[in-house]
């Protein structure tokens, strides 16, 4: 059974950045997509990008483009999405998810980071 | 970018009551569509891909339809359980986009 286990909550202060691992038990990961999502307090659910592990190269959505770095380490099983130059609108909870294939679903998620950004 | 519009943004209904809930996509995304369940504190739950496609667990209640442009999911009798945020998401092309959340709520 895949399962995402994520790295706990942060507290941050403005213009830092936050890294969050996501790692993966059971199934492929090499060839999956592991996308990331996020949610701020009480709105809706935004991508951020996803990477497939073997291909190394992610694809990010351009909001985020030079401030969000996704990577995967297929060693450890392990993906990673750094955020850089924080500030308060980035305050949410941050998800891992894994698509199976480049056209499908989210099937499997991660429980979630809660990331803090304040002074 | 694919636009996704939910409606209703809220709805209250009854144990028991039929209830559905509608998407668009701002193009045609012929069947790439899914369909999550969203419960406080939670992370989002997959229910429905490929539009109509069930995922394996998931109440028999829960059904999706649609294709193109327009999607809708139906609770055919809603239970106790169900009481949630749906949320849609289009997986054509990316940027992959959600709508913005159908509240159910009694």
């Amino acid at each position: 059974q895949v399962q995402l286990v994520q790295s706990g909550a942060e507290v941050k202060k403005p213009g830092s950045s936050v890294k969050v691992s996501c790692k993966a038990s059971g199934g492929t990961f090499s060839s999956e997509t592991i996308n990331w999502v996020r949610q701020a307090p009480g709105q809706g659910l935004e991508w951020m990008g996803g990477i497939i592990p073997i291909f190394a190269t992610a694809n990010n959505a351009q909001k985020f483009q030079g401030r969000v770095t996704i990577t995967a380490d297929e060693s450890t099983r392990t993906a990673y999405m750094e955020l850089s130059s924080l500030t308060s609108e980035d305050t949410a909870v941050y998800y891992c998810a894994r698509s199976v294939a480049v056209r499908s679903a989210m099937d499997v998620w991660g429980q979630g980071t809660t990331v803090t950004v304040s002074s | 970018d694919i636009q996704m519009t939910q409606s209703p943004s809220t709805l209250s209904a009854s144990v028991g009551g039929r209830v559905t809930i509608t998407c668009r996509a701002s193009q045609s995304i012929s069947s790439w569509l899914a369909w999550y369940q969203q419960k406080p504190g939670k992370a989002p739950k997959l229910l429905i891909q490929k539009a109509s496609s069930l995922e394996s667990g998931v109440p028999s209640r829960f059904s999706g339809s649609g294709s193109g442009t327009e999607f809708t999911l139906t609770i055919s009798s809603l239970q106790p359980d169900d009481f949630a945020t749906y949320y849609c998401q289009q997986y054509k092309s990316d940027p992959l986009t959600f709508g913005g959340g159908t509240k159910v709520e009694i």
